[in-house]
């Protein structure tokens, strides 16, 4: 059964460096997200994406952060200067169909800032 | 309530028995998606229902969609010790390109 894929499943970094999360949507998935989950919170939004653009973004979405898709497969999520408050969960998913069809989220990357 | 709240949050049964968990929302939705989230791991996509859809079934899982009350309900049967985990029902805002979760129910089967 196809599946979304994240790497790495968990990556530890210092306060003020940058990362990239790393996504593999399925094949014939049209729109792609990024959401992420604070340690015993709830699953909040941060950003949609469509025909090689944001389409949505949440407030937590700010200029910290940008998504990319560098191929026909990858699905990226940059975070620059990392504060110890983006120690999360980040999950990516995708949808065939906007969310009129389900959306399917990968294993996680599980991000710690110390 | 918030949109996409779960409740109970917590519920503990023995295995072999029903669990029912309710999800209520404020806005209006396309569809309603519920998902598990064994404990660290991944969200996994369970049953998706429209809003023009009243009941839905997949395998032991049976989901209710009402309305005009805007709630939701997963019923489990003949639950599992590998059923053990949190639960999220998630609603999309119509129009708009997140869904909205809920806090999640945390469900554990004992053998």
């Amino acid at each position: 059964e196809p599946e979304v894929t994240q790497t790495p499943s968990h990556q530890v970094t210092q306060m003020g460096q940058e990362v990239i999360l790393r996504c593999v949507p399925i094949s014939n998935h049209l729109y792609f997200y990024w959401y992420r989950q604070i340690l015993g919170q709830k699953v909040e939004f941060l950003v949609s994406f469509y025909n090689n653009e944001i389409s949505e973004k949440s407030e937590i979405f700010d200029d910290q952060f940008s998504v990319e898709r560098p191929d026909g497969s990858n699905f990226t999520l940059k975070i620059r200067s990392t504060k110890l408050e983006d120690s999360a969960m980040y999950f990516c998913a995708s949808t065939e169909q906007d969310l009129r069809t389900e959306a399917f989220f990968g294993q996680g990357t599980r991000l710690t800032v110390v | 309530s918030q949109q996409g709240e779960e409740d109970p949050q917590a519920l503990s049964i023995q295995e072999g028995e029903n669990a029912t968990m309710n999800c209520s929302y404020k806005t209006s939705i396309n569809n309603l998606q519920w998902y598990r989230q064994n404990s660290g791991r991944g969200l996994v996509h369970l049953i998706l229902i429209r809003s023009n859809e009243r009941e839905k079934h997949s395998g032991r899982l049976r989901v209710t969609l009402d309305t005009s009350k805007k709630s939701s309900s997963l019923l489990i049967t003949a639950s599992r010790a590998a059923d053990t985990a949190s639960y999220f029902c998630a609603t999309d805002q119509g129009g708009s390109e997140k869904l909205v979760f809920g806090k999640g129910m945390k469900l554990t089967v004992n053998p």
